[in-house]
């Protein structure tokens, strides 16, 4: 069965530290990978994605995403962590075609807190 | 730009009641997904619409029924409430064929108490 999962349920870091969150897969084929972002009781904001091509993709906020194949993994990245970055993210797959075509599979959610 | 809205935000009601949530999706986005968060969890996919036809279903409950209408809003009806179905409802859409992480709405938060 299709799977994402997140190792970390909750992450702390310093404002201006670097952050890094973590996403594996587990599909028969190379999914569509996403990462969302959402703030307490609100909806779920699209950050970045990974369709095809280049591995290292960026997106808004800052965020960068990195697809490795060898390690079914997709990480979230930011050089330096804002007090507004604060907030629950979600790794997401989907298949890249075929049955349940554009149905998002979700990881369990990291809750970033940022101290000052 | 134009958002996918849902109507009500917030909705409170008694257990064995039937609740109705709406869903406008973006204009010219013809595919519609329900999402159900339940408290500290993650999405789980609900159903999906294309062109008013289900096009794929996932854990939705015998008590929730949903339809796409013709001009492409949906509807996410639930009836026999009970205190589980408590949750943040999503409703997502996306033009047809195209799966480049679909628009979210803000979600209509279900209380049943």
């Amino acid at each position: 069965a299709q799977s994402v999962t997140q190792p970390d349920i909750h992450i702390t870091v310093s404002e201006g530290a670097s952050l890094e969150l973590r996403c594996n897969y587990s599909y028969g084929a190379t999914p569509y990978l996403f990462w969302y972002v959402q703030s307490p009781g609100q909806g779920l904001q699209l950050l970045l994605k990974y369709l095809s091509g280049d591995t290292l993709v960026q997106g808004i906020k800052g965020f960068e995403a990195e697809f490795k194949r060898s390690q079914s993994s997709f990480n979230l990245r930011k050089p330096s962590v804002h007090w507004s970055d604060a907030a629950e993210y979600f790794c997401a797959g989907s298949n890249a075609g075929g049955t349940s075509y554009g149905k998002l599979t979700f990881g369990q959610g990291t809750i970033l807190t940022v101290h000052p | 730009a134009a958002g996918v809205i849902q109507s009500p935000r917030h909705l409170i009601k008694e257990k064995r009641e039937t609740a109705t949530l709406k869903c406008y999706p973006i204009p010219r986005h013809d595919t519609v997904y329900w999402y159900q968060q339940g408290p500290g969890q993650d999405p789980q996919f609900l159903i999906s619409f294309y062109e008013k036809m289900q096009s794929d279903k996932g854990s939705i409950p015998d008590r929730f029924s949903a339809q796409q209408f013709s001009d492409y809003h949906s509807e996410l009806n639930m009836s026999s409430l009970e205190l589980g179905d408590s949750a943040l409802y999503f409703c997502a859409s996306s033009p047809v064929g195209v799966n480049y992480g679909y628009t979210f709405g803000s979600g209509t938060r279900l209380t049943v108490v």
